[in-house]
């Protein structure tokens, strides 16, 4: 098993540009998450899909965040647009049995 | 919503010796707690969770200790290497299938 694969590695963008993150969960599983790290504020939970339908989004920080999840195997974040505030390492995970999360190596995310 | 709380922030250890790592929760409905592990540059790794039907559960030098009276539970590390040297995340389930995380101790082990 690949493990979760997420897309691109790294990403520097300017401010004002479209991002777009991609992530594809380990087969078989049913729940997706779209985390953010950073050092100030740690982990945070930006949405969380089952099933492919979008269960909680409340911690998406503003419109200009969006999410998407066509099917059970590719999930996208966009940005738009970027600001250099969004910097940070953008994280998606996948679970089958109830709590269990398995991370993906991460999107690198640098707004200039 | 679920808060989850870790002390200290940052753990030195001499290798050889026992890290230990504390962690409390609010939500007593909270019934599943897993440690991550992760080191620089890398992804968070699950390393042990616990369920709250049991007290105590142990992989080789790592154990996990729940206490749901208190609302707390601990990571303990015995035999200290220097590839344990990491950054540990406690987290508790929430919700529908959520995790909230603590966060993070930085555990530096000495050579």
């Amino acid at each position: 098993d690949a493990g979760v694969i997420q897309s691109p590695r790294h990403e520097v963008t300017e401010m004002g540009q479209e991002v777009t993150l991609r992530c594809k969960p380990i087969s078989g599983h049913n729940s997706l998450f779209w985390y953010r790290q950073t050092m100030m504020r740690g982990l945070e939970l930006l949405i969380y899909f089952n099933n492919n339908v979008p269960i909680d989004d409340s911690g998406m920080p503003e419109d200009r965040f969006s999410a998407k999840m066509p099917n059970a195997s590719f999930s996208t974040l966009k940005i738009q647009p970027s600001e250099p505030r969004d910097s940070a390492v953008y994280f998606c995970a996948s679970s089958w049995r109830r709590g269990e999360q398995f991370f993906g190596p991460g999107t690198r995310l640098t707004v200039l | 919503g679920e808060n989850v709380e870790q002390h200290p922030s940052t753990l030195s250890v001499q290798e050889g010796d026992s890290a230990v790592i504390k962690c409390t929760y609010s939500d007593s409905a909270s019934n599943y707690f897993p440690w991550y592990k992760q080191e620089l540059g890398k992804r968070p790794q699950l390393i042990i969770d616990i369920r709250s039907n049991v007290g105590e559960k142990k992989d080789q030098r790592i154990a996990v200790t729940l206490n749901k009276t208190a609302k707390h539970f601990s990571l303990h590390i015995t035999e200290t290497q220097p590839e344990d040297s990491a950054v540990y995340f406690c987290a508790a389930i929430y919700g529908n299938n959520r995790l909230a995380f603590g966060k993070g101790n930085q555990v530096v082990v000495i050579p």
